[in-house]
């Protein structure tokens, strides 16, 4: 059972230059989430899709866009990047809702991206 | 503003002692969700434990214990004994149903350091 996978695991792009994060779950779940993590300040959400053919903005959406490509797959693109997002970035999935196993976000092994 | 903080940047401790975590949040919601992260040098989160407002019994788990009291909005997380493999960073987090469950806030992170 991967979980949730993400690819690239590392990444060195030039300042302008675009690329695409890959996020895919096997868990079945409707939600799935970006976040990105900087030195001392945890998490920010950059952006989720609560379920299939939805998206929404979170704490730091500027630069980025989503797709949500079916309910496995939530991609990230940066169009055109910037050092500010030098980051590594997480993304994560869970199954909405009241109940035990409900609303734990599980959590891919991060990309670590460098912005030159 | 931050809603979640975690007033400690690093815990330094030697093998065997007890080592507690402060996590104190805010929100104006009466149905929320606490939850304790895990990432150890790795770079994967680890989901620890998640908590309810409506649940107030702490708990204890093998080696770990959670007090959480709504009086003072704490959500504190001790680990007993410590062992080197507890070294890692450890993230407190909240959801609140406002959010329809869906965000969760981090606070900055912990760094916990266990030394033979």
């Amino acid at each position: 059972n991967a979980g949730v996978t993400q690819t690239p695991k590392f990444q060195v792009l030039k300042t302008g230059q675009s690329m695409t994060l890959q996020c895919a779950q096997d868990m079945n779940h409707n939600s799935m989430y970006w976040y990105r993590q900087d030195p001392g300040m945890g998490l920010r959400l950059i952006y989720y899709s609560a379920s299939e053919g939805t998206t929404d903005k979170g704490e730091v959406p500027n630069g980025y866009n989503v797709s949500r490509l079916n309910k496995r797959e939530f991609s990230l693109r940066l169009e055109s990047a910037a050092p500010s997002q030098t980051s590594v970035y997480f993304c994560a999935s869970s199954e909405l809702g009241r109940g035990q196993a409900k609303n734990i976000q599980y959590f891919g092994a991060g990309t670590r991206l460098s912005v030159l | 503003a931050q809603k979640v903080t975690q007033a400690q940047t690093e815990i330094s401790v030697v093998e065997k002692e007890d080592v507690t975590l402060d996590c104190v949040y805010e929100t104006r919601d009466t149905t929320y969700y606490l939850f304790w992260y895990k990432q150890p040098p790795s770079g994967e989160l680890v989901f620890l434990i998640r908590r309810n407002s409506f649940d107030e019994q702490n708990e204890i788990s093998g080696r770990y214990s959670w007090n959480f009291q709504k009086s003072t909005s704490s959500f504190n997380f001790t680990i007993t004994a410590s062992q080197v493999v507890d070294s890692a960073v450890y993230f407190c987090a909240l959801s609140e149903a406002r959010d329809s469950w869906g965000k969760l806030q981090f606070g900055a992170g912990t760094q916990v350091v266990v030394t033979p």
